[in-house]
């Protein structure tokens, strides 16, 4: 049973527009979400978080949104950068499981010059 | 600089070898983790060690033990290889609180024939 699911495998945009990553969960006991992103032959960087209690969280070019009552959140990009390009994971945490990681199955961003 | 480090970076290995990777963190994390990750999979936590002396089972324990030697080093063994352990394995490491992010290796890409 998959508690996170990025249910787009991979999304392609022009440089300079935006990007929207999206990601839902099932597991109301999540009480804060992350995004790592991850380029080929590195280890996953953390982004962006929010905590349950927000419903938005901006740093720079990235914000992410939370929809408590539709379980969704998702990350914009704007505006988007061919550095962007990589697989951006959704993750998961609930301080009760011992603060572990529940991570989507991600999204490989490309974004064309 | 280092952050999480992962030895070996690739390794290959035959159908009942035995191995140990080994992962060193230099933040002063009191949890650390291992994460396999498979094509189309995202990550799945193998094992993980909340504080220094204990660790407990995630989601794919089985074919697999951990170590975790002290509060910097956690090591997770391969008894007896098997090919559906091949996989990229990642280390991570961090406080175990919500809004603090954990902080990943670059992985080891084990393949086992």
């Amino acid at each position: 049973d998959q508690q996170v699911k990025q249910n787009s495998p991979s999304l392609s945009v022009q440089e300079g527009r935006i990007s929207i990553l999206n990601c839902d969960y099932t597991n109301s006991m999540f009480d804060y979400f992350l995004w790592y992103k991850k380029y080929p032959a590195e280890g996953p960087t953390f982004l962006i978080s929010i905590s349950s209690i927000k419903d938005k969280n901006e740093d720079g070019r990235f914000t992410v949104f939370l929809n408590k009552s539709a379980k969704h959140l998702s990350l914009h990009i704007v505006p988007s950068q061919p550095g962007d390009s990589a697989v951006y994971f959704c993750a998961a945490i609930s301080g009760g499981s011992n603060y572990k990681l529940t991570f989507g199955k991600g999204t490989l961003l490309t974004v064309n010059p | 600089n280092a952050g999480v480090t992962q030895t070996p970076k690739f390794q290959v290995l035959k159908t009942g070898q035995s191995m140990t990777l080994q992962c060193a963190q230099d933040m002063n994390h009191n949890s650390m983790y291992w994460y396999r990750q498979d094509p189309g999979m995202g990550l799945r936590l193998i094992y993980y060690s909340a504080s220094e002396g204990t660790t407990d089972k995630g989601e794919v324990p089985n074919g697999y033990n951990v170590s975790r030697l002290n509060k910097r080093e956690f090591s997770l063994r391969l008894e007896s290889a098997a090919p559906s352990q091949t996989s990229v394995y990642f280390c991570a490491s961090g406080w175990a609180v919500s809004n603090q992010p954990q902080h990943f290796g670059d992985g080891t890409r084990l393949s086992i024939l």
